[in-house]
């Protein structure tokens, strides 16, 4: 399986600071995505990174991919309470025709 | 509206009864995807449907059913319910055009099976 592993499984940090979280995945890929979950709710795309891409910004999101290690990390920056959920990679493996999601992690952040 | 809406929202049902849950989608996607979801696992892929012709088993399809009605309808059925199909069920949709795979999902389904 080519299913990604988030780590940590849980975090919790005070409002304003920033939150990283790492994705690792086990066979090469076309490019990885990060989605989230609010509790009990659907998935919500947030960032799309290719395989030859080491860097993606979007808003308070950094996304970097390190092909080489198999791993990709999510920073969100300046924290906000609003951005309590849980965050999920989710890979897109050369040949397959689906994605694979990681387990996800638990963000909580603390007003 | 919703793009992607999924019917019911939540179900309780019996071991051994049939269930369907629906999913219809507005987005114009010619993808659509069942998925499960149980707490500490992610999401894991029951089936998936690139066309209404189409129809692929995922990662854990047994005991489950699928059938593709039109492009924007993908109903996922479980023949005889048992309790470890007590889950959050999700539908999802992906445009084969835009690259990168993007799924939109649905708001879930919470089925309980007693």
């Amino acid at each position: 399986s080519q299913q990604g592993e988030e780590d940590p499984q849980a975090l919790s940090i005070q409002e304003g600071e920033n939150a990283t979280m790492n994705c690792s995945y086990k066979t090469s890929i076309n490019n990885l995505q990060w989605y989230r979950q609010n509790s009990g709710r659907g998935l919500v795309h947030l960032i799309l990174i290719r395989s030859n891409e080491r860097e993606k910004h979007s808003g308070r999101l950094r996304v970097t991919l390190d092909t080489s290690k198999k791993s990709s990390s999510l920073l969100i920056t300046a924290s906000r309470a609003a951005d309590t959920a849980s965050y999920f990679c989710a890979t897109d493996g050369i040949g397959a025709n689906n994605l694979f999601f990681g387990t996800g992690t638990r963000l909580t952040v603390i007003p | 509206d919703a793009d992607v809406t999924q019917t019911p929202r939540n179900r309780i049902t019996k071991t051994g009864k049939r269930i369907m849950l629906e999913c219809s989608q507005t987005k114009g996607h010619d993808r659509m995807y069942w998925y499960r979801q149980d707490p500490g696992l992610g999401l894991r892929l029951i089936y998936y449907s690139f066309d209404v012709k189409d129809i692929n088993k995922g990662e854990i399809s047994d005991g489950y059913s699928v059938s593709r009605q039109a492009q924007a309808k993908f109903s996922l059925s479980l023949e005889s319910a048992i309790p470890n199909q007590t889950a959050l069920y999700f539908c999802a949709t992906s445009d084969s055009q835009g690259g990168g795979e993007t799924q939109y999902f649905g708001p879930g389904t919470r089925l309980l099976v007693l």
